[in-house]
């Protein structure tokens, strides 16, 4: 049983344009999101987290949205720049636990 | 230094070989963690430490052995491995374990990993 999905398996986006990447989630106990973004031959990097009491968190470039009821979050990276083609991961959890569960990840292409 | 380290970056082995796989964080991370991740797939959790003792074992077979000597340093033990075994094997450590004070927003943080090919 798949908790977390990233139902995109690629998306390709013009630089300077916003890129919309998707997740959603099927266990309603998870209240912590965080996005990971994949170079090849690398480790995930952190990008940003959200707790389930909020609905949008912000860095720079990268925003979160996270919708409860629809059991929906959504990374928007703007603008988009060749530097963000990677693979993003999204992962879900609960706050007091040490386990991530992890989408499938969505390959990001950014084109010039 | 902030960074996760991993050692070796390759790893070539046969079935009845033994090796280790080693990982090393100085951020003063308290837990730390093994994951295995295929190909196309996201990475599965295999084991955690939290303050240098084993809280979590995913049912991994026990082909694999984890230890963590200090709470800087975490080694991964290899013996007896199949072919489906080959993975890209991921470390990674964050600041406190779950459950104490502060560790609300549990962030991972990666080393590069180890390509491990079992022949």
């Amino acid at each position: 049983d798949q908790q977390v999905k990233q139902n995109s398996p690629s998306l390709s986006v013009q630089e300077g344009r916003i890129s919309i990447l998707n997740c959603d989630y099927t266990n309603s106990m998870f209240d912590y999101f965080l996005w990971y973004k994949k170079y090849p031959a690398e480790g995930p990097t952190f990008l940003i987290s959200i707790s389930s009491i909020k609905d949008k968190n912000e860095d720079g470039r990268f925003t979160v949205f996270l919708n409860k009821s629809a059991k929906h979050l959504s990374l928007h990276i703007v603008p988009s720049q060749p530097g963000d083609s990677a693979v993003y991961f999204c992962a879900a959890g609960f706050q007091g636990a040490q386990k991530l569960v992890f989408g499938q990840g969505t390959r990001l292409t950014i084109n010039p | 230094d902030t960074e996760v380290t991993q050692t070796p970056k390759h790893l070539v082995m046969g079935m009845t070989n033994k090796k280790s796989l080693k990982c090393e964080q100085h951020m003063g991370h308290r837990a730390m963690y093994w994951y295995k991740q295929k190909a196309k797939k996201p990475p599965e959790l295999m084991f955690v430490y939290s303050y240098e003792k084993l809280s979590i074992n995913e049912s991994v077979p026990s082909r694999f052995s984890p230890e963590c000597p200090n709470s800087s340093l975490l080694n991964l033990h290899l013996h007896a491995l199949q072919p489906e075994d080959s993975a890209l094997y991921l470390c990674a450590s964050s600041p406190r374990p779950a459950g104490t004070s502060g560790s609300s927003y549990n962030e991972q943080f990666f080393g590069p990993g180890t390509r491990l090919t079992v022949l």
